[in-house]
């Protein structure tokens, strides 16, 4: 099966600086990678995710690139803010199939300081 | 907006005890999902269903079951509660042919 590793487990950043959190993953055919933010008394949500057809995917501060060659993804968050202190997790699957269950990496917990 | 609901958010209760953390959705997602999530933050995928009265067991073994008679709701009971079953409990959804999962806040259970 699919097995995420997530670097680092805790990130504390000044804000205004960016932050990089990265992940590899062992299967070859997982071709979904999301990122979800959890913050303090509520469950997951998705905040963006990538596909393998592309590199790289921007939303406003935040961005994932995927490197398929070497199996790993990052999340840049650019301008860090308060509002982004948060537990952040990687994840993999295949689209379709019987692999289409997410595994998780471990999660980091960011910290803005102000 | 939510549209994935937990109830109780948390719970206190003894040890013997049968507990029932219930989850339902109202966005019609066939797949739905429940993951124990320890101190440490990491997410276990205790059971998951693709729809009704389809369930499988996950990742990591639990004691705890599951059933799903309606497309809605997703309940899962454990009949007799131990210390070790103290944890976060999260429920979540996905459309089917989607990976992306809605998650409930989540309930919070103590067991002592």
């Amino acid at each position: 099966g699919e097995n995420v590793e997530q670097h680092p487990s805790t990130l504390s950043v000044q804000e205004g600086d960016s932050a990089v959190i990265k992940c590899t993953y062992s299967d070859s055919a997982s071709n979904y990678f999301p990122w979800y933010k959890q913050e303090l008394g509520k469950g997951p949500q998705l905040i963006i995710d990538i596909r393998s057809n592309v590199g790289e995917k921007k939303d406003q501060r935040i961005a994932v690139t995927l490197n398929k060659t070497a199996k790993h993804f990052s999340l840049h968050i650019t301008e860090t803010q308060p509002e982004d202190s948060a537990v952040y997790f990687c994840a993999a699957s295949r689209i379709w199939g019987s692999g289409d269950k997410l595994t998780f990496g471990t999660g980091t917990r960011l910290a803005v300081r102000p | 907006e939510a549209d994935i609901y937990q109830t109780p958010r948390y719970l206190v209760i003894g040890t013997g005890k049968k507990i029932t953390l219930e989850c339902s959705q109202t966005m019609g997602h066939d797949k739905m999902y429940w993951y124990q999530q320890d101190p440490g933050m990491e997410l276990h995928l205790i059971h998951y269903s693709y729809g009704v009265n389809s369930t499988e067991k996950g990742d990591l073994s639990s004691e705890s079951t599951v059933s799903r008679i309606r497309t809605e709701h997703f309940p899962l009971t454990l009949e007799s509660a131990r210390p070790s079953h103290t944890s976060q409990y999260l429920c979540a959804s996905s459309g089917s042919g989607a990976n992306v999962l809605t998650f409930g806040a989540g309930s919070r259970l103590t067991v002592l």
